[in-house]
């Protein structure tokens, strides 16, 4: 049975900072990952999409990347903001359509 | 493009009444749609997928008879819970696969309702 794990549950860094949020899945058998922004009470905001066949994806201050071998993912933030304060999903799909998530990583920047 | 409408956003309804929660496809033919449930400071939770036409596949643990889903149209899918009680309060949120023109299989998430049984 599939499980996806992120570490820290919860971070709080001054504004600026570089950080690293981090997913683990035990089953390699992926056929894709999906990193997800929730702020409190909304619904999810997609961030990056990676293929099984890809190693990382780019968006704006955003970098995920994907080992699927080791089952691990991370989320690379570069320089910080208020405004990034949220929580971050990983979901991970085993090819069926189905997404079964992580335990999500919530991040507070302080200003 | 890709986007996923919910209604309502939140809902208060009494205990032992039923409450239907719309999940559309604004501007793609979603094929398939998805319900998750979210408690309190926890993930999402699959509760079913469902297919246009077909009756909706659900997880284990999910009573079908309570969670009763119609996904009618390739826009249109309803989350209908029946007999609600307090333990039931919870975020609902869709999403739907399809032929968005986004990477295959990728699925585009509703804004969620909020459901509160009193």
């Amino acid at each position: 049975k599939q499980e996806v794990t992120q570490i820290p549950a919860a971070l709080s860094v001054p504004e600026g900072e570089n950080l690293v949020l981090n997913c683990s899945f035990t089953d390699s058998a992926i056929y894709n990952l999906q990193w997800f922004r929730q702020d409190p009470g909304k619904g999810l905001t997609s961030l990056l999409l990676i293929q099984s066949s890809q190693r990382e994806q780019t968006s704006g201050r955003l970098n995920a990347s994907l080992d699927k071998s080791s089952g691990r993912s991370t989320l690379y933030i570069a320089a910080s903001q208020p405004g990034d304060s949220a929580t971050y999903l990983c979901a991970v799909s085993p090819g069926t359509y189905k997404y079964i998530f992580g335990t999500g990583t919530r991040l507070k920047v302080l200003a | 493009g890709a986007v996923v409408s919910q209604h309502p956003s939140r809902v208060i309804c009494k205990s032992g009444t039923s409450v239907k929660i719309e999940c559309r496809s604004l501007d793609f033919q979603a094929t398939t749609m998805f319900w998750y449930r979210q408690f309190p400071k926890q993930s999402l939770m699959l509760m079913a997928t469902s297919n246009e036409g077909s009756k909706a596949t659900y997880e284990q643990g999910v009573e079908k008879d309570k969670f009763l889903i119609n996904h009618a149209s390739l826009t249109l899918s309803t989350l209908t819970v029946t007999s609600a009680h307090p333990e039931d309060s919870s975020f609902y949120i869709c999403s739907a696969s399809g032929t968005s023109g986004g990477a295959e299989d990728e699925q585009f998430f509703g804004p969620g309702t909020r459901l509160t049984v009193l």
